[in-house]
């Protein structure tokens, strides 16, 4: 079982609607929760992140964690063409350092 | 403030040769991070430093693979000798605290041929 798991894509939505990432992992002791966006050729960047139960949002994304199920969820409402990216889950676990996993990676199109 | 950064942006080699990665992280940032990202996967992690200390290498190929971190501050991540499948783009970032997010420089990419 891999340690942190993303819905397999490529994800394609049409302009204006709602897109929806998942993103599963193994290690029950983990405590911070991070969606990271990259484009095409660039590195990632940080838009969420999230470390206890329930919703958070901002602006156009919602990040939804649920410690019971080891899931975490990212929403984008109103999906725009430049929000076309590879999304990466990562997720730390406090007792290892710090270490931080990225799952494989959810490619996101969103067409005009 | 000041980004991640790294050199060189782009590196041709043969296999069997060698090649080192600069990284200078954010100012005050205690934790540095190195990443492979091959194409289309997600980074995984190399090795992780807590100041000038190493707290993760489980993932280094050890045995051509080596990294420092000098004073605390910048870092460099040598390959000796390289395979085909060490192309991919090799990610620093740097963290305040260990569990913050990350800030990544630009990358480096390396394809041996």
């Amino acid at each position: 079982q891999k340690e942190v798991e993303q819905n397999s894509g490529p994800l394609s939505v049409p302009e204006g609607a709602i897109a929806s990432l998942n993103c599963t992992y193994s290690d029950r002791g983990s405590q911070s929760f991070f969606w990271y966006r990259q484009y095409s050729g660039k590195s990632p960047e940080l838009i969420m992140s999230i470390y206890s139960n329930g919703d958070k949002e901002d602006g156009r994304f919602t990040a939804q964690l649920n410690k019971a199920s080891q899931y975490v969820s990212l929403l984008i409402r109103d999906s725009q063409p430049s929000d076309s990216a590879t999304y990466l889950c990562a997720v730390n676990n406090g007792n290892q350092g710090g270490k931080l996993i990225f799952g494989q990676g959810t490619e996101l199109s969103v067409k005009p | 403030e000041a980004g991640v950064a790294q050199s060189p942006r782009y590196k041709i080699i043969e296999k069997r040769q060698s090649v080192a990665f600069w990284c200078n992280p954010i100012s005050g940032h205690a934790t540095l991070y190195w990443y492979q990202q091959i194409l289309g996967q997600g980074p995984k992690l190399l090795i992780q430093f807590q100041n000038n200390g190493v707290v993760d290498d489980s993932q280094l190929p050890k045995d051509r693979f080596s990294a420092e971190r000098l004073k605390g501050v910048d870092s460099t991540l040598k390959i000796q000798p390289a395979k085909l499948e060490d192309s991919a783009v090799y990610l620093c970032a740097s963290s305040p605290l260990l569990g913050s997010p990350l800030h990544f420089g630009n990358g480096t990419r390396l394809t041996v041929t």
